[in-house]
Protein backbone atom coordinates (compact mmCIF):
# COMPACT_ATOMS: atom_id res chain seq x y z
CA UNK A 1 0.00 0.00 0.00
CA UNK A 2 1.82 2.77 -1.11
CA UNK A 3 -0.52 5.62 -0.20
CA UNK A 4 -0.11 8.90 -2.28
CA UNK A 5 2.93 9.00 -4.91
CA UNK A 6 3.60 11.32 -7.33
CA UNK A 7 5.88 12.19 -10.21
CA UNK A 8 8.35 13.20 -10.93
CA UNK A 9 10.67 14.27 -7.82
CA UNK A 10 12.10 17.35 -9.12
CA UNK A 11 12.26 19.05 -12.55
CA UNK A 12 13.65 22.01 -14.09
CA UNK A 13 12.10 23.66 -17.24
CA UNK A 14 12.46 26.05 -19.13
CA UNK A 15 9.87 29.64 -19.90
CA UNK A 16 7.18 28.18 -21.96
CA UNK A 17 7.94 24.43 -21.94
CA UNK A 18 5.01 22.43 -21.32
CA UNK A 19 4.98 19.42 -18.51
CA UNK A 20 2.19 17.19 -16.48
CA UNK A 21 2.96 16.18 -13.24
CA UNK A 22 1.61 12.56 -12.05
CA UNK A 23 -0.06 11.61 -8.85
CA UNK A 24 -1.40 8.22 -8.34
CA UNK A 25 -3.38 7.10 -4.98
CA UNK A 26 -4.26 3.33 -3.96
CA UNK A 27 -6.88 4.17 -1.06
CA UNK A 28 -9.72 4.13 -3.75
CA UNK A 29 -10.14 7.70 -2.45
CA UNK A 30 -12.65 9.31 -4.24
CA UNK A 31 -11.52 13.01 -4.04
CA UNK A 32 -8.02 14.23 -5.08
CA UNK A 33 -6.36 17.66 -4.49
CA UNK A 34 -3.52 19.77 -6.30
CA UNK A 35 -2.00 22.00 -4.01
CA UNK A 36 1.07 24.42 -4.21
CA UNK A 37 3.49 25.20 -1.67
CA UNK A 38 5.08 28.55 -2.13
CA UNK A 39 7.66 30.35 1.09
CA UNK A 40 5.57 31.76 3.89
CA UNK A 41 2.33 30.98 1.82
CA UNK A 42 1.07 27.33 3.08
CA UNK A 43 -0.34 25.37 0.59
CA UNK A 44 -2.96 26.92 -2.09
CA UNK A 45 -5.62 24.58 -3.50
CA UNK A 46 -4.95 24.60 -7.79
CA UNK A 47 -8.14 22.32 -8.99
CA UNK A 48 -9.41 19.33 -7.41
CA UNK A 49 -11.71 16.39 -8.50
CA UNK A 50 -14.86 14.80 -6.67
CA UNK A 51 -14.41 11.81 -9.05
CA UNK A 52 -13.76 9.80 -11.67
CA UNK A 53 -14.01 12.17 -14.68
CA UNK A 54 -14.80 15.31 -12.93
CA UNK A 55 -12.44 18.01 -11.47
CA UNK A 56 -13.24 21.72 -10.09
CA UNK A 57 -11.21 24.84 -9.86
CA UNK A 58 -9.70 25.75 -6.63
CA UNK A 59 -8.12 29.30 -4.74
CA UNK A 60 -5.03 29.55 -7.65
CA UNK A 61 -6.13 27.58 -11.16
CA UNK A 62 -4.86 30.02 -13.42
CA UNK A 63 -2.20 28.72 -15.55
CA UNK A 64 -2.80 24.96 -14.80
CA UNK A 65 -5.29 22.28 -16.30
CA UNK A 66 -6.14 18.76 -14.52
CA UNK A 67 -7.79 15.41 -16.12
CA UNK A 68 -9.00 12.87 -13.73
CA UNK A 69 -9.33 9.62 -16.21
CA UNK A 70 -9.08 6.82 -13.97
CA UNK A 71 -10.11 6.98 -9.95
CA UNK A 72 -6.66 6.43 -8.81
CA UNK A 73 -4.75 8.90 -11.01
CA UNK A 74 -4.89 13.31 -11.00
CA UNK A 75 -2.74 14.97 -13.72
CA UNK A 76 -1.95 18.44 -13.24
CA UNK A 77 -0.69 19.98 -16.67
CA UNK A 78 1.68 23.16 -17.14
CA UNK A 79 0.94 24.13 -21.07
CA UNK A 80 3.34 27.01 -20.89
CA UNK A 81 5.46 26.84 -17.79
CA UNK A 82 6.12 30.88 -16.40
CA UNK A 83 8.59 31.37 -13.72
CA UNK A 84 5.76 31.91 -11.10
CA UNK A 85 4.72 28.37 -11.45
CA UNK A 86 8.25 27.68 -9.52
CA UNK A 87 6.81 25.45 -6.40
CA UNK A 88 6.36 22.84 -4.72
CA UNK A 89 3.39 20.90 -6.11
CA UNK A 90 1.42 18.30 -3.35
CA UNK A 91 -1.02 16.33 -4.34
CA UNK A 92 -3.35 14.56 -1.97
CA UNK A 93 -6.65 12.50 -1.83
CA UNK A 94 -9.84 11.82 0.87
CA UNK A 95 -12.16 9.54 0.85
CA UNK A 96 -14.25 12.35 0.17
CA UNK A 97 -17.58 10.57 1.74
CA UNK A 98 -17.79 13.60 4.90
CA UNK A 99 -16.51 16.76 4.51
CA UNK A 100 -14.22 15.61 7.56
CA UNK A 101 -12.52 13.00 6.00
CA UNK A 102 -8.82 13.41 6.25
CA UNK A 103 -6.18 14.23 3.39
CA UNK A 104 -3.58 12.32 2.81
CA UNK A 105 -0.08 14.03 0.98
CA UNK A 106 1.87 12.97 -1.67
CA UNK A 107 5.68 13.63 -1.23
CA UNK A 108 5.82 16.31 -3.56
CA UNK A 109 7.05 17.48 -6.31
CA UNK A 110 9.66 20.44 -7.10
CA UNK A 111 8.98 22.39 -10.04
CA UNK A 112 11.85 25.33 -11.56
CA UNK A 113 10.66 27.18 -14.20
CA UNK A 114 13.75 29.54 -15.80
CA UNK B 1 -11.92 35.87 1.41
CA UNK B 2 -10.71 32.78 4.71
CA UNK B 3 -7.50 33.19 5.62
CA UNK B 4 -5.56 31.45 8.82
CA UNK B 5 -2.67 33.12 10.13
CA UNK B 6 -0.22 31.17 12.55
CA UNK B 7 2.25 32.86 15.25
CA UNK B 8 4.76 32.51 15.19
CA UNK B 9 6.16 31.74 12.32
CA UNK B 10 9.22 30.49 12.98
CA UNK B 11 10.75 29.76 16.68
CA UNK B 12 13.87 28.10 17.97
CA UNK B 13 13.67 26.05 21.25
CA UNK B 14 16.03 23.70 23.53
CA UNK B 15 15.16 19.99 23.68
CA UNK B 16 12.72 19.44 26.29
CA UNK B 17 11.10 22.79 26.18
CA UNK B 18 7.55 22.67 25.51
CA UNK B 19 6.03 24.45 22.27
CA UNK B 20 2.98 26.33 22.10
CA UNK B 21 1.88 28.08 18.61
CA UNK B 22 -1.64 29.37 17.40
CA UNK B 23 -4.09 29.61 14.07
CA UNK B 24 -6.65 32.71 13.99
CA UNK B 25 -8.92 33.54 11.39
CA UNK B 26 -11.40 36.31 10.77
CA UNK B 27 -14.22 33.81 9.94
CA UNK B 28 -15.79 30.85 11.66
CA UNK B 29 -14.45 27.66 11.09
CA UNK B 30 -16.28 24.23 12.25
CA UNK B 31 -13.47 22.01 11.48
CA UNK B 32 -9.15 22.53 12.63
CA UNK B 33 -6.98 20.15 11.63
CA UNK B 34 -3.07 20.14 12.48
CA UNK B 35 -0.56 19.15 10.31
CA UNK B 36 3.46 18.55 10.46
CA UNK B 37 5.50 18.73 7.63
CA UNK B 38 8.90 16.99 7.59
CA UNK B 39 11.71 18.75 5.25
CA UNK B 40 11.48 17.13 2.11
CA UNK B 41 8.19 15.33 2.32
CA UNK B 42 4.23 16.04 2.15
CA UNK B 43 2.18 17.11 5.40
CA UNK B 44 1.05 14.56 7.64
CA UNK B 45 -2.25 15.26 10.19
CA UNK B 46 -1.69 15.20 13.72
CA UNK B 47 -4.97 16.20 15.74
CA UNK B 48 -8.07 17.08 13.86
CA UNK B 49 -10.77 19.58 16.13
CA UNK B 50 -14.21 19.18 15.26
CA UNK B 51 -16.02 21.15 18.13
CA UNK B 52 -15.96 24.56 19.78
CA UNK B 53 -13.98 24.43 23.27
CA UNK B 54 -12.55 20.49 22.53
CA UNK B 55 -9.23 19.40 23.96
CA UNK B 56 -7.57 16.69 22.23
CA UNK B 57 -4.01 14.87 22.34
CA UNK B 58 -2.30 12.41 20.56
CA UNK B 59 1.24 11.56 22.77
CA UNK B 60 3.01 14.77 23.08
CA UNK B 61 0.67 16.91 21.52
CA UNK B 62 -2.40 19.14 22.58
CA UNK B 63 -4.92 21.13 20.59
CA UNK B 64 -7.72 23.15 21.42
CA UNK B 65 -10.53 24.26 19.61
CA UNK B 66 -11.04 28.04 20.63
CA UNK B 67 -14.80 28.80 22.07
CA UNK B 68 -15.02 31.50 19.20
CA UNK B 69 -14.18 29.04 16.92
CA UNK B 70 -12.06 31.68 14.82
CA UNK B 71 -8.84 29.79 17.06
CA UNK B 72 -7.16 27.04 17.56
CA UNK B 73 -3.69 26.05 19.27
CA UNK B 74 -1.51 23.66 19.24
CA UNK B 75 1.24 22.95 22.38
CA UNK B 76 3.96 20.38 22.19
CA UNK B 77 5.42 19.28 25.49
CA UNK B 78 8.94 18.13 25.68
CA UNK B 79 10.00 18.66 22.65
CA UNK B 80 12.41 16.48 21.04
CA UNK B 81 14.59 16.55 17.90
CA UNK B 82 12.17 14.88 15.75
CA UNK B 83 9.48 17.55 16.80
CA UNK B 84 11.49 19.60 13.81
CA UNK B 85 9.24 20.69 10.70
CA UNK B 86 6.68 23.25 9.86
CA UNK B 87 3.54 23.00 11.53
CA UNK B 88 0.12 24.14 9.40
CA UNK B 89 -3.34 24.58 10.76
CA UNK B 90 -5.77 24.19 7.97
CA UNK B 91 -9.85 23.90 7.74
CA UNK B 92 -12.76 23.28 5.16
CA UNK B 93 -14.12 26.57 3.64
CA UNK B 94 -18.00 26.28 4.93
CA UNK B 95 -19.54 22.96 3.38
CA UNK B 96 -16.65 22.18 1.00
CA UNK B 97 -14.31 20.06 0.68
CA UNK B 98 -11.71 22.80 -0.08
CA UNK B 99 -9.21 23.11 2.84
CA UNK B 100 -7.32 26.66 3.61
CA UNK B 101 -4.15 26.29 5.17
CA UNK B 102 -2.26 28.20 7.68
CA UNK B 103 1.35 29.99 6.51
CA UNK B 104 3.04 27.81 8.89
CA UNK B 105 5.22 27.58 11.95
CA UNK B 106 8.33 26.51 11.64
CA UNK B 107 10.22 24.84 14.46
CA UNK B 108 13.62 23.81 15.17
CA UNK B 109 14.63 22.22 18.51
CA UNK B 110 18.52 22.50 19.14
CA UNK B 111 19.94 19.92 21.02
Amino acid sequence: NAGVTQTPKFRVLKTGQSMTLLCAQDMNHEYMYWYRQDPGMGLRLIHYSVGEGTTAKGEVPDGYNVSRLKKQNFLLGLESAAPSQTSVYFCASSYGRDVLDTQYFGPGTRLTVL
Amino acid sequence: GQQLNQSPQSMFIQEGEDVSMNCTSSSIFNTWLWYKQDPGEGPVLLIALYKAGELTSNGRLTAQFGITRKDSFLNISASIPSDVGIYFCAGPTSGTYKYIFGTGTRLKVLA
